[in-house]
């Protein structure tokens, strides 16, 4: 079974500042997904950023980017130019790729790290 | 477009109630779920569906029913409610497996 790891239960940054959030992950599949959602006090999920694992590239959303490295299974994200509304949980989430013959079943989360941003 | 709705809000059950949270989307996707998310914990799936008429448990199914009668709605049913049940659910849809978009959740008590 895939497990998703985030070890920082809370995060504090000040504004303007440059903050990385942890993620680990475990599979065996070759080909799945990776994102990073973004849950705000209003509790609704917004995506902020998604990686195909055959792509060797960095994805990247404006102040937002990631580091992954597929053989360590290390899904990182950057936050730049932190901002007051970036405070929220952030959540890291897998999926098998239903291309490589993975199933159709849901997004498997990690606990979420908590962001503080400090005015 | 409305994206994907869920309706209510917020509601309280007492133990052995039984009601449907309502989910719909209006953005023709295949693939809908059902997530439940505890306190200080990540999102749980619970039921998905690949199209109408196709469904199949998730990780946490037990004390739940779905059904998926139209591409557009994705009802999720609890029979007898129980105080471990007590959560925010939260439905999502997706095109075609990959990324997932979400509704504003529903909280549910049980009490």
């Amino acid at each position: 079974a895939q497990t998703v790891t985030q070890s920082q239960p809370e995060m504090s940054v000040q504004e303007a500042e440059t903050v990385t959030l942890s993620c680990t992950y475990d599979t065996s599949e070759s080909d799945y997904y990776l994102f990073w959602y973004k849950q705000p006090p209003s509790r609704q999920m917004i995506l902020v950023i998604r990686q195909e694992a055959y792509k060797q590239q960095n994805a990247t959303e404006n102040r937002f980017s990631v580091n992954f490295q597929k053989a360590a299974k290390s899904f990182s994200l950057k936050i730049s130019d932190s901002q007051l509304g970036d405070a929220a949980m952030y959540f890291c989430a897998y999926r098998v790729s239903v291309y490589s013959g993975g199933g159709a079943d849901g997004l498997t989360f990690g606990k979420g790290t908590h962001l503080i941003i400090q005015p | 477009n409305a994206g994907v709705t869920q309706t209510p809000k917020f509601r309280i059950l007492k133990i052995g109630q039984s009601m449907t949270l309502q989910c719909a989307q209006d953005m023709n996707h295949n693939y809908m779920y059902w997530y439940r998310q505890d306190p200080g914990m990540g999102l749980k799936l619970i039921y998905y569906s690949v199209g109408a008429g196709i469904t199949d448990k998730g990780e946490v199914p037990n004390g739940y029913n779905v059904s998926r009668s139209t591409t557009e709605d994705f009802p999720l049913r609890l029979e007898l409610a129980a105080p471990s049940q007590t959560s925010v659910y939260f439905c999502a849809s997706s095109y075609a497996g990959d990324t997932q978009y979400f509704g504003p959740g529903t909280r549910l008590t049980v009490l």
